[in-house]
């Protein structure tokens, strides 16, 4: 089964909102990692939360990881158009494995 | 700048056929990574390799083989091409330090097995 999981699904919300998704996983984990992907193209990384940090922040966007829930979040403040994409949480488990999410989609109407 | 490239982007080949994809980058990765992408699926790693003449299966390598025999090419070959195979691969790098870390990839390719 998939270590990430990501929620929700899919996302629709207007410009200039924020954006909030969550990932969740089940065994312990050295980091978690959040990459975009926009339609037809390969995925960007986007932010690296290692296991001991609690909060990162890059430009607009803020993770936080909650290694007592085993969740994660992704928080996209003032959305853009631009900002349509698919957003993956993969989480590096102790055995150095990759493991991914099946991805939120995330639309950004005008 | 330094890029990871996949050819073709769009393949189309019959079942049984012996197909191979190509992968390049110019990032000097030691690290590189074929991923498929299906519907409802997350990534799934087909096969990694951490050097030169380093090759390790994944978690789907049945039926995939890959060689490294330089740092910018991981080539994917299909052995006998099948239905299931239909899907969107990935190709993807990283420098030493964080084998899975801050992964660049590939634009991606379609590939469609009839």
């Amino acid at each position: 089964s998939q270590q990430g999981e990501e929620d929700p699904q899919a996302l629709s919300i207007q410009e200039g909102e924020n954006a909030t998704m969550n990932c969740s996983y089940k065994t312990s984990i050295n980091n978690l990692q959040w990459y975009r992907q926009n339609s037809g193209r390969g995925l960007v990384h986007l932010i690296l939360i290692r296991s001991n940090e609690r909060e990162k922040h890059s430009g607009r966007l803020r993770v936080t990881l909650d290694t007592s829930k085993k969740s994660s979040s992704l928080l996209i403040t003032a959305s853009r158009a631009a900002d349509t994409a698919s957003y993956f949480c993969a989480t590096e488990d102790s055995n150095y494995q990759l493991i991914w999410g099946a991805g939120t989609k995330l639309i950004i109407k005008p | 700048d330094a890029e990871i490239t996949q050819s073709p982007r769009h393949k189309i080949t019959e079942t049984g056929r012996q197909v191979t994809l190509a992968c390049h980058q110019t990032w000097n990765h030691n690290n590189m990574f074929w991923y498929r992408q299906d519907l409802g699926h997350g990534l799934r790693l087909i096969h990694y390799s951490y050097g030169v003449q380093d090759t390790n299966k994944g978690e789907v390598s049945d039926g995939y083989s890959v060689s490294r025999s330089n740092t910018e090419d991981l080539p994917l070959t299909l052995e006998s091409a099948a239905s299931s195979q239909t899907s969107v691969y990935f190709c993807a790098s990283s420098d030493s330090t964080g084998h899975n870390e801050k992964l660049f990839f590939g634009s991606g390719t379609q590939l469609s097995v009839l």
